[in-house]
């Protein structure tokens, strides 16, 4: 099974709008971090934001907010007030952390391209 | 600080040759993680470090890659022979050895086999 699912391969936003990209997630471990990343088309992997799994409150970054449902397994990214700017890839990631025998390497999702229209 | 620098930034080099592709992680980072980035296959994990031991290198692609680690501040990724199905972008981040904590990347890689 995948660790990471998005399923939105592109997304289209009206400027000043908000948008959601979704983003679920397969672990058994009971400590993980969650992580967006934003990959313009200049090339570079920029951190957005973070969500761990036992924080009671969703991650919130200036515009960029985490939508954390654990039931669900789903950690959708919102950007409220889309930019020009904000017109990239965006990809999903997890890190596991306490079972033994599990590493701590990052997964990603395929990645979501949004564009933002003006 | 400077972040994760990688060297080079552009290579352009012939089918057949040997690569070398060198990554200065962030200082006091345990974990180093180089990935290769495709538009057909996406990010892909090919090996990761933690205190320069390597931990899991079965994204590897087959025995022409090889990577190292020889100290804290020093990792290689090396292609040989390459091929023109090995031209990516690679990356390379680190980040410290915890759950919580995010991975820095690197510029990145453009490498291009003729």
């Amino acid at each position: 099974a995948q660790k990471i699912t998005q399923t939105q391969p592109g997304m289209f936003v009206q400027e000043k709008e908000a948008v959601t990209l979704d983003c679920t997630y397969d672990t058994s471990d009971p400590s993980y971090g969650l992580f967006w990343y934003k990959q313009p088309s200049s090339g570079e992997m920029i951190f957005l934001i973070y969500q761990g799994s036992y924080d009671q409150q969703n991650a919130t970054e200036g515009r960029y907010s985490l939508n954390f449902q654990k039931a669900r397994k789903s950690a959708n990214l919102v950007i409220s007030a889309s930019q020009l700017g904000d017109s990239a890839m965006y990809f999903c990631a997890m890190r596991e952390g306490s079972l033994p025998n599990t590493g701590n390497q990052f997964y990603f999702g395929t990645g979501t391209s949004l564009t933002v229209i003006p | 600080d400077a972040g994760v620098i990688q060297s080079p930034r552009h290579e352009v080099t012939e089918m057949g040759q040997e690569v070398t592709l060198r990554c200065k992680p962030i200082s006091g980072h345990n974990s180093l993680f180089w990935y290769r980035q495709t538009m057909m296959r996406g990010l892909e994990l090919l090996i990761y470090f933690n205190n320069n031991v390597p931990i899991d290198d079965s994204g590897m692609p087959e025995d022409r890659f090889s990577a190292k680690m020889p100290n804290a501040s020093f990792s290689t990724l090396k292609i040989q022979p390459s091929e023109p199905r090995d031209s990516a972008v690679y990356f390379c981040a680190s980040s410290f050895k915890i759950a919580d904590t995010e991975a820095f990347f690197g510029q990145g890689t453009r490498l291009t086999v003729v």
